[in-house]
């Protein structure tokens, strides 16, 4: 069993819709988690970057994580096609290594 | 804030011949550098950690002698890779971070190299 789960996808949607992708993992001791969207041929760009449980929003944009069920979301809001892009969860524990998930491949359709 | 820059984004070269890529911090001092790989349609794969001034640790099974970092300064750091043959092809990405370990970190726009 991989440290990480993500459905690799396709996960395709229209335009305008909420788009949920999550992420499920099993080392209790992950304590900081990041959300980031990685465009082809381009390096990741960090999305959302939280500590421990709870919500955090920013624009369009919410993270959820509850640690009780080891489990991550990303919210997507009013999606764009720009927003087309693999979309990667990546956890760490007070180490600085990041353990990654297999990203989410999402297709917004126009 | 937190940029970071990745040159050159895309070499061909021989198989015989050593490629050199750069990766700056823009406008912060990274304590801490990472290299990855990435294989098409896969996710990052670690190679090694450098921090300024002192030897990089690479991962399980990455050679050192075929893949060399240099962490110079603050703000630089350069992947080496040495001899490449056609199996060394694929996607670099370099990233930072700026301060504790447990800032994120931060990408550069990778390296795609092909080697002939």
């Amino acid at each position: 069993q991989k440290e990480v789960e993500q459905d690799p996808g396709p996960l395709s949607v229209p335009e305008g819709a909420i788009v949920s992708l999550n992420c499920t993992y099993s080392n209790s001791a992950f304590q900081y988690f990041m959300w980031y969207r990685q465009y082809s041929r381009k390096g990741p760009e960090l999305l959302m970057y939280t500590y421990s449980s709870g919500n955090k929003e920013d624009g369009r944009f919410t993270a959820q994580v509850d640690k009780s069920s080891k489990y991550i979301s990303l919210f997507i809001r009013d999606s764009q096609p720009s927003d087309s892009a693999t979309y990667l969860c990546a956890m760490s524990d007070s180490n600085y290594q990041l353990i990654w998930g297999a990203g989410t491949k999402l297709i917004i359709k126009p | 804030g937190a940029v970071v820059s990745q040159h050159p984004s895309w070499v061909i070269c021989k198989s015989g011949t050593s490629v050199k890529i750069e990766c700056r911090s823009l406008d912060f001092q990274a304590t801490t550098m990472f290299w990855y790989r990435q294989f098409p349609k896969q996710s990052l794969m670690l190679m090694a950690t450098s921090n300024e001034g002192s030897k990089a640790t690479y991962e399980q099974g990455v050679e050192k002698d075929k893949f060399l970092i240099n962490h110079a300064s603050l703000t630089l750091s350069t992947l080496t890779v040495t001899s490449a043959h056609p199996e060394d092809s694929s996607f670099y990405i370099c990233s930072a971070i700026l301060g504790p370990s447990n800032q994120p970190q931060h990408f550069g726009d990778g390296t795609r190299l092909s080697i002939l």
